[in-house]
């Protein structure tokens, strides 16, 4: 099983539209999760941290769900602009006799959207 | 104005010869990374360094080789010994393993 699996789309909706992306990881000790955007041939750019209580920026709300092992990025009233891979990020912990420390960052393969007028 | 660095943009490269890419930060972090994005594809993690003078390989090292003499730059090196180096390269920098990762903007290097 892969550390982190997104579902590559691709998802076409029209402007305006609300649209949700589902991400699941195969760590349960993992404690980091991020949304990454990554636009036609260029780097990724960190969209949003997601924390366990759920938070919002704008129109874009990530959840975490610890239970079942997934999160999700929901984008209201879609842009243009919005068009773009979204990448879901989760780290993979270190495990120590004393304990465990943050590892490294396993990106899934992205889900690409397209937003059109 | 703080940020991470690479360069060339494009490179291009007879095969048989080695070659370098630049990745510099100013960020003051600890960690940097090297990745490879090919077409249509996710991101594979080359290798990486948690601190200056430190690096371990990530999930497709061969053929590949860093260093880190400094904390600000972590250059790249695709050997001859990389069998399909055509790709995009990322160096992305974070504070430490596990947060987030910052990337600079990539070299595409095509060897023909």
């Amino acid at each position: 099983r892969k550390e982190v699996e997104q579902d590559p789309g691709p998802f076409n909706v029209p402007e305006g539209a609300t649209v949700a992306f589902n991400c699941t990881y195969s760590n349960s000790a993992s404690q980091s999760f991020f949304w990454y955007r990554q636009d036609c041939r260029k780097e990724p750019k960190l969209l949003m941290s997601v924390y366990s209580s759920g938070n919002e920026d704008g129109r874009f709300t990530a959840q975490l769900n610890r239970a079942s092992q997934y999160i999700s990025l929901l984008i209201r009233d879609s842009k243009l602009s919005d068009s773009a891979t979204y990448l879901c990020v989760v780290n993979l912990n270190n495990w120590l006799a004393e304990g465990s420390t943050l590892g490294r960052l396993y990106f899934g393969r992205g889900t690409q959207l397209t937003v059109w007028p | 104005d703080g940020g991470i660095t690479q360069s060339p943009k494009y490179l291009f490269r007879k095969e048989g010869q080695n070659v370098t890419l630049s990745c510099e930060q100013n960020l003051n972090h600890d960690a940097m990374y090297w990745y490879r994005q090919d077409p249509g594809q996710g991101l594979r993690l080359i290798y990486y360094s948690q601190i200056v003078n430190d690096f371990q390989k990530g999930d497709i090292a061969e053929g590949y080789s860093v260093s880190r003499e400094k904390k600000e730059s972590f250059p790249l090196t695709v050997t001859s010994a990389q069998k399909n180096p055509t790709a995009f390269y990322l160096c992305a920098s974070s504070s430490g393993l596990g947060y987030e990762q910052y990337f600079g903007p990539g070299t595409r290097l095509t060897v023909t």
